[in-house]
């Protein structure tokens, strides 16, 4: 199994425009997790889906972000507008199933710059 | 709300030495801990893990504590070398918000580990 894909690895755009961070969880898994990482801030879970559904959305920041689970094998984050602000790294990370005990595994991350 | 704190945040100690690593929880329902190695530039990974009945768990020179009265869990690592020079983070699972929807983890704020050699 190639593990969690996210693409792109890295994105550099301007204040103002969409941005558009895409992940492809590990095949059968049933949990979808997306986290922003910085320095500041820490490792702050975002959003986490089950099935395809959202489960809770409590971390997102602030309306100009959304995320979407349209099947279980693609998610999106947008955020729009980007704010320098929104600079950070984005994991996507997903879980097996329902079983409290299973292994998270995280893709490789996206790193946003917002100029 | 359910939070998780780890000290310290940052540790340097000598290659050969023994790095220690606590966290504490504050969701008494947490029953999964788990430990993730951050190397610089690399995605969060899980290097050990230990669930509520049990009260340790070793594997090679890692070891993870358990003390559920007191909501405390460590890392311990021993005969520490560079390699062993990462960003480690806590975790516990807490509660889902919905009743068996599973639940999510509560990483701690990471601790920036030295091995100087």
């Amino acid at each position: 199994d190639a593990g969690v894909i996210q693409s792109p690895r890295h994105e550099v755009t301007e204040m103002g425009q969409e941005v558009t961070l895409r992940c492809k969880p590990i095949s059968g898994h049933d949990y979808l997790f997306w986290y922003r990482q910085t320095m500041m801030r820490g490792l702050e879970l975002l959003i986490y889906f089950n099935n395809n559904v959202p489960i809770d959305d409590s971390g997102m920041p602030e309306d100009r972000f959304s995320a979407k689970m349209p099947n279980a094998s693609f998610s999106t984050l947008k955020i729009q507008p980007s704010e320098p602000r929104d600079s950070a790294v984005y994991f996507c990370a997903s879980r097996l199933g329902w079983d409290r005990a299973d292994t998270q595994y995280f893709g490789p991350g996206t790193r946003l710059t917002v100029l | 709300g359910e939070n998780v704190e780890q000290h310290p945040s940052t540790l340097s100690v000598q290659e050969g030495d023994s790095a220690v690593i606590k966290c504490t929880y504050s969701d008494s329902a947490s029953n999964y801990f788990p430990w993730y190695k951050q190397e610089l530039g690399k995605r969060p990974q899980l290097i050990i893990d230990i669930r509520s009945n049990v009260g340790e768990k070793k594997d090679q020179r890692i070891a993870v504590t358990l003390n559920k009265t007191a909501k405390h869990f460590s890392l311990h690592i021993t005969e520490t070398q560079p390699e062993d020079s990462a960003v480690y983070f806590c975790a516990a699972l807490g509660r889902g918000m919905i009743y068996n929807q599973g639940g999510k983890l509560i990483f701690g704020q990471g601790t920036e580990l030295s091995v100087k050699p």
